[in-house]
């Protein structure tokens, strides 16, 4: 079985730049969740969709993030413009069910560099 | 809102011997408690989840780890650790009353030397 796909693995870019960040679950998992790592932090929620739908993105800074699901498969999470504190590893995962009980399965992250 | 404090940042210990990692996690009734394992250059995997039931729950590698409710802990234990286990440890929480997903805490390095 395929594992959660992510693409690329590592970016390098300018302050108020933009990058784009691409992930395909594992087929057939209906929740996609998007994580930001800081260096030394754990994992931070910064969104979550049930299909093409948004579950939960309280914690998405929607003034330069956004995020998409087409279709319930594949997501892309955007920084617009980049900065410095965006530098971070993001996570991508899926789980088959909803409810906070099923495990998630983790890509292998994209690395930010800021600079 | 949900949190979980790891206590210890970093753990380092001679290959061998037993090791606990702790976790502690905000007052809850209704929750569930995972750990996940990050090795070298790879995503995280998950070694175990208490969703209820017993409260010593076993997980891959020969780690386990015990849920208790009245010290809101869920410390992971191995008794005898390898090389191979050298990895960042994350405790993680999910509050399925609220609906959450899983909230991390910072993590754990743990170094195995021999």
């Amino acid at each position: 079985e395929a594992g959660v796909a992510q693409s690329p693995r590592y970016k390098i870019i300018e302050k108020r730049q933009s990058v784009a960040f691409w992930c395909n679950p594992i087929s057939g998992h209906a929740t996609l969740y998007w994580y930001q790592q800081i260096l030394g932090q754990g994992p931070k929620l910064l969104i979550q969709f049930q299909n093409n739908g948004v579950v939960d993105d309280s914690q998405l800074p929607k003034d330069r993030f956004s995020a998409e699901r087409l279709k319930g498969v594949d997501s892309t999470l955007k920084i617009q413009p980049a900065k410095l504190e965006d530098s971070a590893v993001y996570l991508c995962a899926s789980s088959a069910g909803t409810s906070g009980s099923w495990e998630l399965f983790f890509g292998e992250g994209s690395r930010l560099t800021v600079l | 809102a949900q949190s979980v404090t790891q206590l210890d940042s970093q753990v380092p210990v001679f290959e061998e011997a037993p090791v606990e990692l702790r976790c502690n996690y905000s007052s809850s009734v209704s929750v569930y408690l995972f750990w996940y394992v990050q090795y070298p250059n790879q995503g995280l995997q998950l070694l175990l989840k208490y969703l209820s039931g017993s409260t010593l729950v076993k997980g891959i590698n020969g780690f386990e780890a015990e849920f208790n409710k009245s010290q809101t802990s869920f410390h992971l234990r191995k008794p005898s650790v390898h090389i191979s286990d050298t990895a960042e440890y994350f405790c993680a929480v999910s509050d399925y009353e609220a609906g959450t997903a899983l909230i991390f805490g910072k993590g754990t390095t743990l170094s195995v030397s021999s």
